[in-house]
């Protein structure tokens, strides 16, 4: 059975820090994907990552991947107010077109 | 263009009727996903339809689950006899044929069981 564990589960940062939110999983997998949830809202892809070694970065955040550590990051740069939601990393299962299992989410509070 | 769309938005109903959740999938996407999202139990996926093919059932977690989807566009999720457990967000994804694609969530459903 595969499983995603992403720490921290919690995450109070200040503004202009910098930190990094991990997520690992059990079996192998050569697709992870990140995504963004606002309160009340839904899912919002930001990275989708389908190689060892994968690394993409949109404004402050990095996401990259390796599958022999079955480890993805997610590297918050100077964090601002607005990065302020729940991230979820997720794993493909199945091949290609299959499900996605998710880890638990980390929910990011960026204050002033 | 148009996203995937959910309705209702909203749904509450009394412990032992019967739902049904209706998805709207990105027009030409062939594979729609149903996942539910609980405070106890994070995001878990439901099941799965690709194409014509048979579909994915083995997140269901009952047999009172059970979802279809008509000329491979719309779906619909129905549960019967609800459960005061199955309150949850109700969440639907849609993802184009071919590897690497990411899945496209809809707003999803709040189901709330009295």
């Amino acid at each position: 059975e595969l499983k995603v564990e992403q720490n921290p589960l919690f995450l109070s940062m200040q503004e202009g820090k910098n930190y990094t939110i991990y997520c690992n999983y059990s079996t192998t997998s050569d697709r992870l994907y990140w995504y963004r949830q606002d309160p009340g809202k839904s899912l919002e892809s930001l990275f989708v990552l389908l190689s060892n070694g994968a690394v993409k970065q949109e404004g402050r955040l990095m996401a990259s991947l390796d599958t022999k550590a079955r480890l993805s990051t997610l590297h918050i740069t100077a964090a601002v107010h607005d990065l302020s939601a729940t991230y979820f990393c997720a794993v493909l299962m199945g091949g290609s077109q299959g499900n996605l299992i998710f880890g638990k989410g980390t929910k990011l509070s960026v204050k002033p | 263009g148009a996203g995937v769309s959910q309705s209702p938005s909203n749904k509450v109903t009394e412990k032992g009727k019967d739902v049904e959740l209706r998805c709207d999938p990105i027009s030409g996407h062939t594979a729609l996903y149903w996942y539910r999202q609980s405070l106890g139990q994070g995001l878990e996926f439901l099941i799965y339809f690709q194409g014509n093919s048979a579909p994915d059932k083995s997140g269901l977690p009952s047999d009172r689950f059970s979802a279809e989807r008509t000329g491979g566009s719309v779906s619909t999720l129905t549960i019967q006899r609800t459960q005061q457990e199955d309150s949850a967000v109700y969440l639907c994804a849609s993802r184009p044929t071919g590897a690497g694609y990411e899945q496209y969530f809809g707003p999803g459903t709040r189901l709330t069981v009295t």
